[in-house]
């Protein structure tokens, strides 16, 4: 398997617009976490979905994110309108409930809002 | 509510010394997980380690150890002869039982900077 694939690996935008990262979780996984890294806040839990069903969503910081699964080989999450708060490396992780619960994550976003 | 706490934010060793990277976490639960990741300087995040909370073994894998305490509610990391490529920040993990809690939660991270 080719592992967690993340697209784009880095975005960069003006504020305002949409942003829209893409993750393709390793075949076979049941649970999928999309987290955001910064230097203040480090590693953050957006959302999480099991068996594409969103879980818990706590961790969206404002409306303007909002995050989908449409099939279990595909999970997307949108910035609008995005704001330069918002520039930060986001992460795709996924495990397997019947394989172990370590999360495998993908290379990441890094997204640049100007 | 649970919490992992890497008290050390960075450390700078010489290269050929050992070096410990402290994990403290904080749950309810009787059954959980902890996990340690490396995030090298290309960025991506790569899984070590996991342990269960009922086996307190400790583990070595080559020059890494891992020491889980109970006792203490510490999961500690050492690296020995330490080597320039193990320059990275290292995250402490922690994962509630499966079925109820399937969140991942991370500490701040340890910057270790192996100086040659």
């Amino acid at each position: 398997d080719a592992g967690v694939i993340q697209s784009p690996r880095h975005e960069v935008t003006e504020m305002g617009q949409e942003v829209t990262l893409r993750c393709k979780p390793i075949s076979g996984h049941d649970y999928l976490f999309w987290y955001r890294q910064t230097m203040m806040r480090g590693l953050e839990l957006l959302i999480y979905f099991n068996n594409n069903v969103p879980i818990d969503d706590s961790g969206m910081p404002e409306d303007r994110f909002s995050a989908k699964m449409p099939n279990a080989s595909f999970s997307t999450l949108k910035i609008q309108p995005s704001e330069p708060r918002d520039s930060a490396v986001y992460f795709c992780a996924c495990y397997a409930t019947l394989m172990g619960t370590e999360a495998f994550f993908g290379q990441g976003t890094r997204l640049t809002v100007v | 509510a649970q919490k992992v706490t890497q008290a050390q934010t960075e450390i700078s060793v010489v290269e050929k010394e050992d070096v410990t990277l402290d994990c403290v976490y904080e749950t309810r639960d009787t059954t959980y997980y902890l996990f340690w990741y490396k995030q090298p300087p290309s960025g991506e995040l790569v899984f070590l380690i996991r342990r269960n909370s009922f086996d307190e073994q400790n583990e070595i894998s080559g020059r890494y150890s891992w020491n889980f305490q109970k006792s203490t509610s510490s999961f500690n990391f050492t690296i020995t002869a330490s080597q320039v490529v193990d320059s990275a920040v290292y995250f402490c993990a922690l994962k509630g039982p499966m079925n109820r809690d399937d969140k991942i939660i991370f500490g701040k991270g340890t910057r270790l900077h192996i100086l040659p």
